[in-house]
């Protein structure tokens, strides 16, 4: 059974880069087949996807977001990372990792999520 | 970009029937799926790829899709059921989420 696990800061100051960390466990992030996401939501508010990277490295991002966000692998950790840079009030949501098979397959696994918010 | 246009509530009595819309251009030539979110969890997958269960969901989950709108269809509805759901499909190589819709059960 795969689990995802968000890690991170609970503040991040306006301007700063906010960063979050997916611990994978059941599985190789490397070895398998599959797309590690983030999507955030902020509070009262629906699911926004962020973007996904491919377990040999390859990223595709939301457009509205790609100018400030970075997704990377640590494969030696087991772990996959989200940089979003310039933050600020809007980026306040829970951030949720997750995996995806590929195009047009659902996400079948999500982290539990975690509250990043924005203020000085 | 493409967008995904759900209400943003629906009301259901106990053991009736609740349909929640889906709607986008030409949304039938795509796949659909849909996720069920309660307070301060993360969302669940109940139908994936138009009508499919995964294994869990209960069989009074349901879904179709065509033309420019997806259904989600509960069969008697419980007061467990009573949740935000999402839907969501693929365009562009980019996962687009509707707006969610609020389900009470009452």
């Amino acid at each position: 059974q795969v689990q995802l696990q968000e890690s991170g800061p609970g503040l991040v100051r306006p301007s700063e880069t906010l960063s979050l960390t997916c611990t994978v466990s059941g599985g190789s992030i490397s070895s398998s087949r599959y797309y590690w996401g983030w999507i955030r939501q902020p509070p009262g508010k629906g699911l926004e996807w962020i973007g996904r990277i491919y377990s040999r490295g390859s990223t595709y991002y939301n457009p509205s977001l790609k100018s400030r966000v970075t997704i990377s692998l640590d494969t030696s950790k087991n772990q996959f990372s989200l940089k979003v840079s310039s933050v600020t009030a809007a980026d306040t949501a829970v951030y949720y990792c997750a995996r995806v098979y590929d195009v047009d397959y659902p996400i079948d696994y999500w982290g539990q999520g975690t509250l990043v918010t924005v203020s000085s | 970009s493409y967008e995904l246009t759900q209400p943003p509530s629906v009301s259901v009595s106990p053991g009736q029937t609740a349909s929640i819309t889906c709607s986008g251009d030409k949304l039938g030539n795509k796949y659909a799926c849909w996720y069920q979110q309660k307070p301060g969890q993360s969302p669940v997958l109940v139908i994936y790829q138009d009508s499919n269960r995964p294994s869990g969901i209960p069989e009074r989950f349901s879904g179709s899709n065509s033309g420019n709108t997806a259904t989600l269809t509960i069969s008697g509805t419980q007061p467990m059921d009573e949740a935000d759901y999402y839907c969501q499909a693929w365009d562009s190589s980019t996962v687009v989420f509707g707006g969610g819709t609020k389900l009470t059960v009452l």
